[in-house]
């Protein structure tokens, strides 16, 4: 069974600019999560999708970061613009329901310069 | 906002040794889940315990609940230098939103 997809593995920006992380979930589940993981702290949970709708984007700081679920399947998180703080592993899960073990990606390493 | 404090911060353990590490969390939850990360494998699930049961065993791994406290444990037998990573509990609650804790950073040493 394939595993959570992400890319890039990698990106480094400059503040103000715009950036864009993609996932693909395991085939077959239905609910989808992006994190934040600032280095040595635990995930914090962006956005929580449940197909392609939102169950939970309270975290999300809406004004810069926007993220979307289209067909229910792969998931596409943008930030924009960045800001130094943006500085993180960005974290994709899946599971096959709300409340299931989650299935994590290898995550997205972002450094704002 | 973070849910679950993990406690100790950080543990040091010989191979063969126990390695027990607590998590305490605030509002009433669905289940409760604990994780390991390292840089090998990224985050990896390890054992998800319901908000009704009391205990919960998976191999070398013993989660106990206890919802009056709000706080759970884990305990690991007979540790392993593969075990070395970060420990997190992460809780759902109301709509299964999770919550992850600030983890626990265990050393085994060979």
């Amino acid at each position: 069974e394939a595993g959570v997809a992400q890319s890039p593995r990698y990106k480094i920006i400059e503040k103000r600019q715009s950036v864009a992380f993609w996932c693909n979930p395991i085939s077959g589940h239905a609910t989808l999560y992006w994190y934040q993981q600032i280095l040595g702290q635990g995930p914090k949970l962006l956005i929580q999708f449940q197909n392609n709708g939102v169950v939970d984007d309270s975290q999300l700081p809406k004004d810069r970061f926007s993220a979307e679920r289209l067909k229910g399947v792969d998931s596409t998180l943008k930030i924009q613009p960045a800001k130094l703080e943006d500085s993180a592993v960005y974290l994709c899960a899946s599971s096959l329901g709300l409340a299931n073990e989650q299935f994590f990606g290898p995550g997205t390493r972002l450094t704002v310069l | 906002s973070q849910q679950g404090e993990e406690d100790p911060q950080a543990l040091s353990i010989q191979e063969g040794e126990n390695a027990t590490m607590n998590c305490s969390y605030k509002t009433s939850i669905n289940n409760l889940q604990w994780y390991r990360q390292n840089s090998g494998r990224g985050l990896v699930h390890l054992i998800l315990i319901r908000s009704n049961e009391r205990e919960k065993h998976s191999g070398r791994l013993r989660v106990t609940l206890d919802t009056s406290k709000k706080s759970s444990s884990l305990l690991i037998t007979a540790s392993r230098a593969a075990d070395t990573a970060s420990y997190f509990c992460a809780t759902t609650s109301g709509t299964y939103k999770y919550i992850f804790g600030t983890g626990t950073r265990l050393k085994v040493l060979a």
